[in-house]
C-alpha cells in the first residue's frame, strides 16, 4: 500500500493560466475527495467521487474549477484562469465508501499564483 | 460562526507533559469525530476516530467525545518533540451519502526539550 500520491507537489503559475493537478488514491478505495487548505486554516471540502461519479460539489468549487475521475482510479483537478485567491494547498484523500469517516490524505499540491 | 471551533494556539509544553487539545462544534448531526496530525507543508495524517460519544485510546493518545456539550478532546501522554505539529479535529455526519469532513482550524503544538 503506497498511500495517496499527488503530482506535482508544487506549482507556480501566473494569473490567468490554467493548471491541472493529479491524484492517485489508495488502490482499493472507491471514494476520492478534493480539499483546499489555506495558511492557518483547516482543509475545506471541494468535491468527491464515488468510483467515476462526481457525487457532491461544494459552493467553493466555482465554474473555473473542474474535476474528473474518468476510470474510477486517478483524478484530476483543473483550475482555469487562475486568480491570486486560488493560491493554496490542494489536498486529495481517499476512503472506502463504507468508511467515509476514515479518509487518508496525500501530501498535497501547493499552488502559488503570481 | 464556524461549525467547528478550535483554538489555533500555539501551545508550548515541555517534553513528557500531558497535552490536551480541544474542539467545540455546533452541528448536532455530527457522529464521527477524527483527529489528524499535520506536519509543516505535509498532508494531514489520520490519528484516530471515534463514533458518537465515549473514549478511545491508542498508545499515548486518547480521544474523548462529549456530545451533550458538543465538545471533543485529544490527550497526548508523555509528549515527545516528534509530536510537534498542527493537530486538526474533523467531523462527519452519519448518513449513507456522508462524504465531507468538516475541519477545525488546527492547534499548533510545540514540545520542547
Amino acid at each position: 500500500d503506497t498511500g495517496v500520491s499527488q503530482d506535482p507537489r508544487h506549482k507556480i503559475t501566473k494569473r490567468g493560466q490554467n493548471v491541472t493537478f493529479r491524484c492517485d488514491p489508495i488502490s482499493e478505495h472507491n471514494r476520492l475527495y478534493w480539499y483546499r487548505q489555506t495558511l492557518g486554516q483547516g482543509p475545506e471540502f471541494l468535491t468527491y467521487f464515488q468510483n467515476e461519479a462526481q457525487l457532491e460539489k461544494s459552493r467553493l468549487l466555482s465554474d473555473r474549477f473542474s474535476a474528473e475521475r474518468p476510470k474510477g482510479s486517478f483524478s484530476t483537478l483543473e483550475i482555469q484562469r487562475t486568480e491570486q485567491g486560488d493560491s493554496a494547498m490542494y489536498l486529495c484523500a481517499s476512503s472506502y465508501r463504507e468508511k467515509a469517516y476514515e479518509q487518508y490524505f496525500g501530501p498535497g499540491t501547493r499552488l502559488t499564483v503570481t | 460562526q464556524k461549525e467547528v471551533e478550535q483554538d489555533p494556539g500555539p501551545l508550548s509544553v515541555p517534553e513528557g507533559a500531558i497535552v490536551s487539545l480541544n474542539c467545540t462544534y455546533s452541528n448536532s448531526a455530527f457522529q464521527y469525530f477524527m483527529w489528524y496530525r499535520q506536519y509543516s507543508r505535509k498532508g494531514p495524517e489520520l490519528l484516530m476516530y471515534t463514533y458518537s460519544s465515549g473514549n478511545k485510546e491508542d498508545g499515548r493518545f486518547t480521544a474523548q467525545v462529549d456530545k451533550s456539550s458538543k465538545y471533543i478532546s485529544l490527550f497526548i501522554r508523555d509528549s515527545q518533540p516528534s509530536d510537534s505539529a498542527t493537530y486538526l479535529c474533523a467531523m462527519q455526519i452519519d448518513t449513507g451519502t456522508a462524504s465531507k469532513l468538516t475541519f477545525g482550524t488546527g492547534t499548533r503544538l510545540q514540545v520542547t526539550l
